[in-house]
């Protein structure tokens, strides 16, 4: 079945410095790649999206590239600050079923210091 | 409020106990899902209902599990005779119909604790 595979953490970083978190994805036929983020006591919100290969999804300064012949979607931003900490999730839209059904990867801890 | 709402958002219970969770998906959306998250892992799709159809329980871990949804509105997830490893926070979703590229919006959870 379709499948997603992300880096563990915690990452923990400066404030300022350069944030990557690797996504690689398993999947039949062509699905729609998310991050979606969980701040401390908040719910789970949409970061940013790519539906089709090549694009890139962007959003507060976050960027991933939806790359079908590595089958990756990594996450990246330039400059990280202390509000980004929270728990980064990647996730695929699989068709099976018929419907758009999110198959999350286990989630990656980001900690900014300042 | 707008957004998805559940309750309760902290439950604890005693094993053996059934348990059930409430969620109020944000109006005019015809999909809903529920998820569990277990402490330090990732999202374990559970159940999705989809207007008047079929649900899909694939995700479901045992019969002691099971959901209801009336029409495109309120859905109860129950539990029955709970298991300490039933302890984690189960997440509800919901989302316009839109198949592969549609935003799925979360409550907060309801974070459950078996004794």
């Amino acid at each position: 079945g379709d499948s997603v595979t992300q880096m563990e953490g915690p990452v923990t970083l400066s404030e300022e410095a350069f944030l990557t978190i690797n996504c690689t994805y398993t999947a039949t036929g062509y699905p729609s790649l998310f991050w979606y983020v969980q701040y401390p006591g908040e719910g789970l919100q949409l970061l940013l999206k790519a539906t089709k290969a090549d694009d890139k999804g962007s959003n507060k300064g976050f960027e991933a590239t939806y790359r079908k012949e590595t089958t990756s979607f990594h996450l990246e931003k330039g400059s990280v600050q202390v509000s980004d900490s929270a728990v980064y999730f990647c996730a695929l839209s699989s068709l099976e079923g018929g419907y758009n059904k999110l198959i999350f990867g286990a989630g990656t801890r980001l900690a900014v210091h300042p | 409020g707008a957004g998805v709402s559940q309750s309760p958002s902290n439950k604890v219970t005693e094993k053996g106990k059934d348990v059930e969770l409430r969620c109020d998906p944000i109006s005019g959306h015809t999909a809903l899902y529920w998820y569990r998250q277990r402490l330090g892992q990732g999202l374990e799709f559970l159940i999705y209902f989809q207007g008047n159809s079929a649900p899909d329980k694939s995700g479901l871990p045992s019969d002691r599990f099971s959901a209801e949804r009336t029409g495109e509105s309120v859905s109860t997830l129950t539990i029955q005779r709970t298991q300490q490893e039933d302890s984690a926070v189960y997440l509800c979703a919901s989302s316009l119909p839109q198949r592969g590229a549609g935003e799925l919006f979360f409550g907060e959870g309801s974070r459950l604790t078996v004794l």
